[in-house]
Formats: structure tokens, sequence, C-alpha cells
């Protein structure tokens, strides 16, 4: 079946310090991949995403590459801030099968 | 703000008891999907409609039901509370099956 799998965390950044959360997938067919982020008493929200291999998602400065050779959409961040101190979701979709998410990574940053 | 709205944000009941959780899809979005997120379980899929009618089933408890009415807004039933569904559940929507899924605050259920 699908599955994702993403780096445990917490992780515990400086300010403007580079951020990579690994995630790699197991899949069906061609899946589409998601990053999803959750703020402190939020829902999730919909981070960036890619729908075949090799696109680049990206948005509010984090990037992830869709890699089909690796089976991997590791997140990335080249300065992160406080205000990025979240969850992190990775998630792929197959088909028409419901998202599959990975466990969460929760990410800090300290000033 | 997603769009979309779930009542209550938090709900404390008992073991063995029956409570309903209601979401309101964004205007336009047809599917609704069910999400329970605990500690241990991470974010599990339970259940999805579109227009209506059931269109995918996950991890959900036959315990626990849902429908989705006319007016396309959605309610999670769970009944026989134990106290390991306390836990955060989350309503999404979409317009379509394929599209991008928009998440609600989630109602924090405490079972005691």
């Amino acid at each position: 079946g699908n599955s994702v799998t993403q780096m445990e965390g917490p992780v515990t950044l400086s300010e403007e310090a580079f951020l990579t959360i690994n995630c790699t997938y197991t899949a069906t067919g061609y899946p589409s991949l998601f990053w999803y982020v959750q703020y402190p008493g939020e829902g999730l929200q919909l981070l960036l995403k890619a729908t075949k291999a090799d696109d680049k998602g990206s948005n509010k400065g984090f990037e992830a590459t869709y890699r089909k050779e690796t089976t991997s959409f590791h997140l990335e961040k080249g300065s992160v801030q406080v205000s990025d101190s979240a969850v992190y979701f990775c998630a792929l979709r197959s088909g028409n099968t419901p998202l599959v998410f990975g466990k969460g990574t929760r990410l800090s940053v300290i000033a | 703000d997603s769009g979309v709205t779930q009542t209550p944000k938090h709900l404390i009941t008992a073991t063995g008891q029956r409570v309903t959780l209601r979401c309101s899809p964004r205007s336009g979005d047809l599917s609704v999907y069910w999400y329970q997120q605990s500690l241990d379980q991470g974010l599990q899929f339970l259940i999805q409609y579109y227009n209506g009618e059931e269109r995918a089933k996950g991890n959900i408890l036959e315990r626990f039901s849902a429908q989705q009415f006319p007016d396309l807004h959605s309610e999670l039933n769970l009944s026989s509370l134990e106290l390991g569904d306390s836990a955060l559940y989350f309503c999404a929507s979409s317009v379509a099956t394929l599209d991008t899924q928009y998440f609600g605050p989630g109602t924090r259920l405490t079972v005691l």
C-alpha cells in the first residue's frame, strides 16, 4: 500500500539556519506529493505540492523537488524564521486514493 | 482562514456517550473528508463524501458514522466513546476528489 516516511522530530534550529526535513514514500502508480503545515492550534494548510517527477513545489521560501529515482520529496528552506515553528506533514495521493500522511515533524525555531 | 468551519471547537464527554461533530465545507466544494489526529496514530483518514454519497472509507471504526447533507455540510457521529477516541478530528473539503484539500481548524474531543 501507499505510505510516507518522514524524519522524526522535534527539530530545533536557530533563526536563519538551513532547514531540511526528509520525506520518502512508497506508492503504486504515479503519486502527487504534498507538504502541509500545521501551526499551533490550527488546522493543516497546504504548503506546496508537486504532481510529477522532477517538479519543484515552492511557497513562502520553502521548496521540495519530486525525485522519482529516490522516491523522495524533501522539504528545504534556506533561512528559517521563528514564525516557521510548526508541524510539517509530508503526504501523497495516488490515483483516486485518499491522502496518506507521514507522522509529522515538529520544527521549533529559536531567536 | 481556509473557509472550512467546524463545530464545536472543543468537546469533553464521558465514556459510553455519543457525540456529533459538524463540518461546513468551503463554498463550492462538493467533497468532504474526515480525519482523526492522535499522538500515537498520527493523521488518519476516516471517510470521504462527495455530493452526498460516500466515496471512500479509511480506518473508520464501526462505532463511527458520517453523512453529508443536501446543503453539503457533513456530520461525524461517534458513539460508545472510549478513552482512546480522544483526539483532534479534522474536516477537509475540496471541489472534487483530485483537487487540493482545505482543512478546518478541528474539533478537539476529550473522553473522560
